[in-house]
C-alpha cells in the first residue's frame, strides 16, 4: 500500500462547477498538507499549504484537513477551463531541524469543459 | 516565475552513455532536489542538497550521482543511462523545508524530458 493515495481521474467537470479532489493516507506522523499544480509539460506550482487539521481558503480554492480520518481535500469553486491541469497532493511529518521527506501523490487530472 | 532552469530541456540518449542534467537557481536558495515523475508514481527524490558540496541521497538514487560546487547550479548526473531512467526530471529549490513555524516555499523548473534508447 502507497503511503499516500490519489485517484489519477481523469475528472472531467462542466465550466462553473464546484470540484473536489481528495488524498488518503497512511502515516499518522503527516502534519504538513501541500497541494500542487501543474500544467501539461511544466513544473508542479505551490497551490496550497495547511499545518495539521482544519481549513484553509484562498479565492477560489479551499483545502481541508481532516487527521482523524487521514484524507485530505481541495475544492475549487466556479472553476474554470484554466483550472485544467492535474492536482498534485504532497505531505510531509516535517522537521525542526533539516529536510524531512515530501511524499507525493500520484495526481488527478482534472479538465473544465467551457 | 521563480528563477529555475533546467537544461537541456528535452534529451535523447543511448543506453550506457553519462548524461549530466543542470539546474541552475537565481533564488539563492539553500535546499536543492532532484526528482524523476513518472507514470503511476508520485515525484520521487533522487538526491538533494542543502548547501555547497553538501549533498544526500532520496529515495531512488541507485544509478544517480549529484555535485554542488556552487550555490546557483546543481548537477545530476547518470552514470552510464538505462532505459528505466526514461523519465522527467524536475530540479526544485527552497531557502528552508518546510517544518515547525516554517512555510514551504518549494519552486520547481520546468522539467527534462530524458529518454534512453
Amino acid at each position: 500500500q502507497k503511503e499516500v493515495e490519489q485517484d489519477p481521474g481523469p475528472l472531467s467537470v462542466p465550466e462553473g462547477a464546484i470540484v473536489s479532489l481528495n488524498c488518503t493516507y497512511s502515516n499518522s506522523a503527516f502534519q504538513y498538507f501541500m497541494w500542487y499544480r501543474q500544467y501539461s509539460r511544466k513544473g508542479p506550482e505551490l497551490l496550497m499549504y495547511t499545518y495539521s487539521s482544519g481549513n484553509k481558503e484562498d479565492g477560489r480554492f479551499t483545502a481541508q484537513v481532516d487527521k482523524s480520518s487521514k484524507y485530505i481535500s481541495l475544492f475549487i469553486r466556479d472553476s474554470q477551463p484554466s483550472d485544467s491541469a492535474t492536482y498534485l497532493c504532497a505531505m510531509s511529518a516535517g522537521n525542526s531541524g533539516g529536510y524531512q521527506k515530501v511524499t507525493f501523490g500520484i495526481g488527478t487530472k482534472l479538465q473544465v469543459i467551457p | 516565475d521563480a528563477g529555475i532552469t533546467q537544461s537541456p530541456r528535452h534529451k535523447v540518449t543511448e543506453t550506457g552513455t553519462p548524461v549530466t542534467l543542470r539546474c541552475h537557481q537565481t533564488e539563492n536558495h539553500r535546499y536543492m532536489y532532484w526528482y524523476r515523475q513518472d507514470p503511476g508514481h508520485g515525484l520521487r527524490l533522487i538526491h538533494y542538497s542543502y548547501g555547497v558540496k553538501d549533498t544526500d541521497k532520496g529515495e531512488v538514487s541507485d544509478g544517480y550521482s549529484v555535485s554542488r560546487s556552487k550555490t546557483e547550479d546543481f548537477l545530476l548526473t547518470l552514470e552510464s543511462a538505462t532505459s528505466s531512467q526514461t523519465s522527467v526530471y524536475f530540479c526544485a529549490t527552497e531557502n528552508m523545508p518546510v517544518g515547525p513555524g516554517r512555510n514551504t516555499e518549494a519552486f520547481f523548473g520546468q522539467g527534462t524530458r530524458l529518454t534512453v534508447v
